[in-house]
């Protein structure tokens, strides 16, 4: 059974470097073919996808946030770290992480979402 | 970046209709296109990827076609659960989402 699960600060100020974590369990960032990807979406508006990390470590980010977007993963704590520089309120919305498609195989797995605000 | 277009950004339709919404991408993405539906609240669920295959699990209610740059989301017999937002997303390229279109109960 796969799982996600997004952690992090619920409330950032501007300016600050938000770090979320998502843990996942019933599959392994070391087995071929698998990824994590980082989707979020503002109250009352669309989807963003984010960023995406590799069972082989390549990663992938969002054109228009590349600058401020890092990826990266702990095989051995199955979690994933996204960190996003120079919060701003405009960046106020739900975090997913989500197993979805990997290059090759698609799945449909989603964390229930956190909820970040960047406020002073 | 590959720009999604959804229309129309909200529609009106009664239980047992049959519901169409289109997605056009600003270039080809061959069939890269999935759809996704989205209750308040709640995460996405996939429902069609390779713009036409079903997720595991999705009823054959939900049917996608399209190639290149037009593709479509069919919905038929429309049922109360069915009411929700809707996103269409390319990944021929670092994936995008469209703007979503909203589905109310007429």
């Amino acid at each position: 059974q796969v799982t996600l699960r997004e952690s992090g600060p619920a409330l950032v100020k501007p300016t600050q470097t938000l770090t979320l974590t998502c843990t996942f369990s019933g599959f392994s960032l070391s087995t071929s073919g698998m990824c994590v990807s980082w989707i979020r979406q503002p109250p009352g508006k669309a989807l963003e996808w984010l960023a995406r990390i590799d069972w082989d470590d390549d990663k992938y980010y969002s054109t228009s946030l590349k600058t401020r977007l890092t990826i990266s993963k702990d095989t051995s704590k199955n979690q994933v770290v996204l960190t996003m520089t120079n919060m701003d309120p405009v960046d106020t919305a739900t975090y997913y992480c989500a197993l979805l498609y990997c290059g090759g195989d698609w799945f449909d797995y989603w964390g229930q979402g956190t909820l970040v605000t960047v406020s002073s | 970046d590959i720009q999604m277009t959804q229309s129309p950004s909200s529609l009106s339709a009664s239980v047992g209709d049959r519901v169409t919404i289109t997605c056009r991408a600003s270039q080809g993405i061959s069939n890269y296109l999935a759809w996704f539906q989205q209750k308040p609240g709640k995460a996405p669920k996939s429902l069609i990827y390779a713009a036409s295959s079903l997720q595991s699990g999705v009823p054959s209610k939900f049917s996608g076609s399209g190639s290149g740059t037009d593709f479509t989301l069919t919905i038929s017999s429309l049922q109360p659960e069915d009411f929700a937002t809707y996103y269409c997303q390319q990944y021929n390229s670092y994936p995008t989402f469209g703007q979503g279109t909203r589905l109310e109960i007429k």
